[in-house]
């Protein structure tokens, strides 16, 4: 079955470092998304792709970064940890556009100490 | 600026009751409209989508959707919940504006008394 995977699934780090957090799809669509999720704020839009060598920045991008060398893949970068990127970030795909379905992977839990 | 509002952080229903989360937006034209569902410790699944067309939706796991247009809602409903159904329900709303945006509620978490 077609699946989106996300790994880490957890991730400590620290203030400063470079991260980066995987997104696999196995769906071929070729709209990729990133969000976090922090408590009162529901989901925000980070990053998006609508194809290979495309990159589009979301409401809340800065400090991220994302690049799409193939359909598959989608990671996010984060390229100095701040404590306030401490978040739960879900990777999403989906056949078409915002007005699409997306499917969603199970999440990667940061904390940022 | 345009908005979607849960009103409810928390909703608390015995099994077998019936259930109706709120969601209210704020755009002077009709958007897309979305209901997803967050067990815990996962990600979000479609429970239903409303475009156009007959404003009572049916969606999955026997939940159902009214848009009423008057009062800017898309109010999620199930007329028995089961344990299985508590989770965080979240609200999407697709502006068809210059912006082409996705916006989403807070969320409603659903807590199910026994």
């Amino acid at each position: 079955d077609a699946e989106i995977t996300q790994s880490p699934r957890h991730k400590i780090t620290e203030t400063g470092r470079q991260v980066t957090l995987a997104c696999h799809q196995t769906w071929n669509h070729n709209n990729m998304f990133w969000y976090r999720q922090d408590l009162g704020h529901g989901l925000r839009l980070i990053h998006y792709s609508y194809g290979v060598q495309d990159t589009n920045k979301g409401e809340v991008s800065d400090g991220y970064s994302v690049s799409r060398s193939n359909t598959e893949d989608l990671p996010l970068t984060l390229e100095s940890a701040a404590s306030s990127q401490t978040s739960v970030y879900f990777c999403a795909s989906s056949v078409g556009g915002l007005t699409d379905t997306q499917y969603f992977g199970p999440g990667t839990r940061l904390t940022v100490l | 600026a345009q908005s979607v509002t849960q009103p409810d952080i928390h909703i608390t229903v015995s099994e077998g009751a019936s259930l109706e989360l709120r969601c209210n937006y704020s755009y002077g034209a009709t958007p897309y409209l979305f209901w997803y569902v967050q067990s815990p410790g996962q990600g979000l699944q479609l429970l239903l989508k409303y475009f156009s067309g007959d404003t009572l939706v049916q969606g999955i796991k026997g939940f159902e959707a009214e848009f009423k247009r008057s009062q800017s809602s898309f109010n999620l409903r199930k007329p028995s919940v089961h344990w299985s159904d508590a989770a965080e329900y979240f609200c999407a709303v697709v502006l068809m504006d210059s912006n082409y945006q996705l916006i989403w509620g807070a969320g409603t978490k659903l807590i199910i008394k026994p």
